[in-house]
């Protein structure tokens, strides 16, 4: 399957800047996701992207985070206004068609540092 | 929460033992997946198991499931260092999002 890319794969931020993390997936398939996993814990769902909507979110996933798919090809995860707990590794993925459709593909994540 | 919580935490062996872990849920799962992750990777998909499979092979790879217990295991035979990697389980639900456990770290001694 091929591989979803992530930029950038490190963003050191501001507390209270904004940040845009972007994944390319492949642009013909529907559910998208993203997920969060601060250093040494587990990874957390924030947000899945189906037909360029807003499938499901957390309860991470407050009024700071929004998602788009500006253009039917990059995937995108906003944070407005960023807090130092923002600090994680992000990660985009997808899954694939078919009979295939459970197993998600992962880019190799964006590690977000807010200073 | 559909939340895996897998034990242990961490599990060290020799290079050529075999390795397994546990995951427990909470609530009923369409399937159950096993995915590894190096260290400062992404998550790499590794093995499904649907509600209505027992046990599952793939390569090294065995997985079982007893929904009865809401439990899984993951054992990995004759491990090579490459197998050093955080392991997690995860359940997926409606729209397909997955919900992870903390994962077990296995570290195999050459």
């Amino acid at each position: 399957e091929p591989e979803v890319t992530q930029t950038p794969s490190h963003q050191v931020t501001q507390m209270g800047q904004e940040v845009i993390l972007r994944c390319v997936p492949i642009s013909n398939h529907l559910y998208f996701y993203w997920y969060r996993q601060i250093l040494g814990q587990k990874v957390e769902f924030l947000v899945s992207f189906y037909n360029n909507e807003i499938s499901e979110k957390s309860e991470i996933f407050d009024d700071q985070f929004s998602v788009e798919r500006p253009d039917g090809s990059n995937f995108t995860l906003k944070i407005r206004s960023t807090k130092l707990e923002d600090s994680a590794m992000y990660f985009c993925a997808r899954t694939s068609g078919g009979i295939a459709k459970n197993i998600q593909y992962f880019g190799a994540g964006t590690r977000l540092s807010v200073l | 929460s559909q939340q895996g919580e897998e034990d242990p935490q961490a599990l060290s062996i020799q290079e050529g033992e075999n390795a397994t872990m546990n995951c427990s849920y909470k609530t009923s799962i369409n399937n159950l997946q096993w995915y590894r992750q190096n260290s400062g990777r992404g998550l790499v998909h590794l093995i499904l198991i649907r509600s209505n499979e027992r046990e599952k092979h793939s390569g090294r790879l065995r997985v079982t499931l007893d929904t009865s217990k809401k439990s899984s295991s993951l054992l990995i035979t004759a491990s090579r260092a490459a197998d050093t990697a955080s392991y997690f389980c995860a359940t997926d639900a409606v729209d397909y999002k997955l919900s992870f456990g903390a994962g077990t770290t296995v570290t195999v001694r050459a």
